[in-house]
């Protein structure tokens, strides 16, 4: 497709359940980025990878939170054992740029979770 | 440490101008300044980039003064459809940890008709 591709749009999970979401970017984009969004807040940056190499996992908020870029495209950011404050959108952002400091980063819709 | 600081709201009306400042006073040399655009139940959007000076595209433009601890974003003549979450960001090239492109709280335009 022509822009980065989130899935699924909106998960529903109970409280202990562990969840998957998927994020395909660009062709070719070197940089990848995951960010958390609560209601009402900018996004909060969790981590980046370029190409397959995760080279900044501050941003994730517990050791419950993995992600992978495998191939170096498609990523999976993975939450295990959902807790509630884990409710938030999902934002994937892929850039040609290395770390996207400058030129464009280009986001998905996002993956909109509800821990219940 | 907070890297940018924007005002939290601003309120317009249609066809005017709207400036939004952003203070990013521990801007570093290899910082570049990018603004993006989010409305509700969608991804930011890249609205314009500057390094230095004043930078023009076909929505927007962005000045930038010489110590580069602050940045205007202009919306010339904007629309209702202009209503929207504005964020600065500011970052590099060199993808070293800590140092991420970082959202801050953004400001919310509400344009009036």
């Amino acid at each position: 497709g022509a822009g980065v591709s989130q899935s699924p749009r909106y998960k529903v999970a109970k409280r202990g359940q562990d969840v998957a979401l998927r994020c395909d970017p660009i062709s070719g984009h070197v940089s990848l980025f995951w960010y958390q969004q609560a209601l009402g807040q900018g996004p909060e940056f969790l981590t980046y990878f370029q190409n397959e190499a995760q080279l900044d996992k501050s941003g994730l908020p517990s050791d419950r939170f993995f992600a992978e870029r495998p191939e170096g495209s498609v990523s999976t950011l993975k939450i295990q054992r959902t807790q509630q404050e884990d409710s938030a959108v999902y934002l994937c952002a892929s850039s040609l740029e290395i770390a996207g400091g400058s030129g464009e980063l280009f986001f998905g819709e996002g993956s909109r979770l509800t821990v219940l | 440490l907070a890297k940018t600081t924007q005002p939290i709201s601003m309120d317009s009306y249609e066809g005017q101008e709207v400036n939004i400042t952003c203070s990013h006073n521990n801007i570093a040399t290899n910082d570049y300044i990018t603004w993006y655009q989010q409305f509700p139940s969608q991804g930011p959007r890249f609205i314009i980039q500057g390094y230095k000076t004043k930078v023009t595209n076909e929505v927007a433009s962005l000045f930038i003064p010489a110590d580069r601890k602050s940045s205007t974003l202009s919306l010339p003549r904007v629309s209702l459809s202009d209503t929207a979450v504005y964020y600065c960001l500011v970052g590099d090239n060199f993808g070293n940890a800590g140092n991420m492109l970082t959202f801050g709280g953004g400001t919310r335009l509400m344009v009036k008709p």
